[in-house]
């Protein structure tokens, strides 16, 4: 268990859809990362913040949304949901924001788009 | 653009034998960070093993160890022993400050056979 939880497990919706996943990151951690697991497209970054602030921008859809709240946990929001977006959605958190602050991972909410 | 080419998408091992797992990444960067890491069918995400590539010293972690040949943009994992709570999916990914965003390549799934 790396302390860091996801909210649902496993998300299932129709396309055009709207959803909110969130992530809890570990005690102490500021900076949450975001990532993109998919069959075609393979683990890719999405987004990362710190402290509250964006830190670093991946590829990130527009339709795609997240913010860091002031307790430290964030919300990835996905909108107007297409087929290609089912995926799995990791969450990361590190102490820092540098890269030789390990990320720890959580177990990923599993979105399925139908 | 940086890229991360894992060219074995599947390996396997006898247990308690070695087994190399190979990784390529293109980049102009000097400065910069290789990792492993690997992803059991719990679907976490878990650091392996990390390389700073200003170190020459090749990073060692229990039984992995890297073999990194910067001249020849290579990184490649070995296991040693290999253990049956060794198979899993093993990512190999690149960072650099320019970006800050980890890269990874598209996995190599390893099974380990008893």
């Amino acid at each position: 268990d790396s302390g860091v939880t996801q909210t649902p497990k496993h998300l299932i919706t129709a396309t055009g859809q709207r959803v909110t996943l969130r992530c809890s990151p570990r005690s102490g951690d500021l900076s949450v990362y975001w990532y993109q697991q998919s069959l075609d497209q393979g683990l890719q970054f999405l987004i990362q913040y710190y402290n509250g602030e964006e830190r670093a921008k991946g590829n990130i859809l527009e339709r795609f949304s997240a913010q860091q709240f002031p307790d430290l946990h964030s919300e990835l929001n996905l909108s107007s949901l297409e087929l290609g977006d089912s995926a799995l959605y990791f969450c990361a958190s590190s102490v820092g924001g540098a890269v030789d602050n390990e990320q720890f991972f959580g177990p990923g909410t599993r979105l399925t788009v139908l | 653009a940086q890229t991360v080419t894992q060219s074995q998408p599947e390996m396997s091992v006898q247990e308690a034998e070695t087994v190399t797992l190979s990784c390529t990444y293109d980049t102009s960067e000097s400065d910069y960070y290789l990792f492993w890491y690997k992803q059991p069918p719990s679907r976490q995400m878990i650091l392996v093993i990390r390389q700073e590539a200003y170190k020459q010293q090749n990073a060692t972690e229990n039984r992995f160890s890297v073999n990194f040949q910067k001249a020849a943009k290579s990184f490649s994992l070995k296991i040693s022993d290999s253990q049956l709570g060794d198979a899993a999916m093993y990512f190999c990914a690149y960072w650099w400050g320019g970006s800050e965003k980890l890269v990874f390549g598209k996995g190599t799934k390893l099974t380990v056979n008893p």
